[in-house]
C-alpha cells in the first residue's frame, strides 16, 4: 500500500539552528500538507501546498518557516532559526487531488527536539 | 475560524463494550468530517469519514453520525477489542483545494481492557 514517508524520524537541533524536515508524498498525489503536534496536544495545521505554491497557511507558519518541492518527489519543511517551542512532532500529509473532500494520508512523523 | 471540541479526553472500556466519542464544530461551512486513529509512535490514520450530505456511515464495527443542525458528529465503536486502544482524533474541513486543511480536536485516548 502506498504511504507517505518522512525523514528523519527524530531530529535534535540546537536553538537558533536551521532544520529541514523531508517528506516523500504518495506518488500520484498533488496536494501536500504539513501539520505539527506538540506533545500531548492536538494536531495543528501549518501549511498546504499545490502546484508549486502555498495554498493556505496558518498563523503558526510565520517567516521562520518555508516549504519547497525541490524535485518531483520530495516535499520539505524548513525552519530557519529554531526555537525551543518548535519542539514537536511534524507530520507531512498528501491527498490525491484538489477536488473536494479527498482523504489526506499522513506520514509517521518527525520528532523535532530543540535544545 | 473553525474550532473543533472533542470529548471525552480519555475513555476506558471493557473489551466487547461500545465506545462513543463526540465532537462539535463551530463553522457551518465545514462539510467534511474525518476520524483518525493514532497509535503510539505513528502518524494519524484515517478510519472513517463523513460528508455533510450524509447523516450516518458505517464500516464494520465503526460508525459515524453527523448532525449538521446541531454541528456535532460522533464516532461509535462496537464490540471493542484491545487493538482498538489508541488516540482518536476528529477533524473538520471545508473541503479540498485551498480549504482542505483539517482542524483537529484534542483527541481521545481510548483504552480497551481485556
Amino acid at each position: 500500500e502506498p504511504e507517505v514517508t518522512q525523514t528523519p524520524s527524530h531530529q535534535v537541533t540546537q536553538m537558533g539552528q536551521e532544520v529541514i524536515l523531508r517528506c516523500v508524498p504518495i506518488s500520484n498525489h498533488l496536494y501536500f500538507y504539513w501539520y505539527r503536534q506538540i506533545l500531548g496536544q492536538k494536531v495543528e495545521f501549518l501549511v498546504s501546498f499545490y502546484n508549486n505554491e502555498i495554498s493556505e497557511k496558518s498563523e503558526i507558519f510565520d517567516d521562520q518557516f518555508s516549504v519547497e518541492r525541490p524535485d518531483g518527489s520530495n516535499f520539505t519543511l524548513k525552519i530557519r532559526s529554531t526555537k525551543l517551542e518548535d519542539s514537536a512532532m511534524y507530520f507531512c500529509a498528501s491527498s490525491e487531488s484538489p477536488a473536494r473532500n479527498t482523504e489526506a494520508f499522513f506520514g509517521q512523523g518527525t520528532r523535532l527536539t530543540v535544545v | 475560524g473553525e474550532n473543533v471540541e472533542q470529548h471525552p479526553s480519555t475513555l476506558s472500556v471493557q473489551e466487547g463494550d461500545s465506545a462513543v466519542i463526540k465532537c462539535t464544530y463551530s463553522d457551518s461551512a465545514s462539510n467534511y468530517f474525518p476520524w483518525y486513529k493514532q497509535e503510539l509512535g505513528k502518524g494519524p490514520q484515517l478510519i472513517i469519514d463523513i460528508r455533510s450530505n450524509v447523516g450516518e456511515k458505517k464500516d464494520q464495527r465503526i460508525a459515524v453520525t453527523l448532525n449538521k443542525t446541531a454541528k456535532h458528529f460522533s464516532l461509535h465503536i462496537t464490540e471493542t477489542q484491545p487493538e482498538d486502544s489508541a488516540v482518536y482524533f476528529c477533524a473538520a474541513s471545508m473541503g479540498g483545494g485551498s480549504q482542505g486543511n483539517l482542524i483537529f480536536g484534542k483527541g481521545t485516548k481510548l483504552s480497551v481492557k481485556p
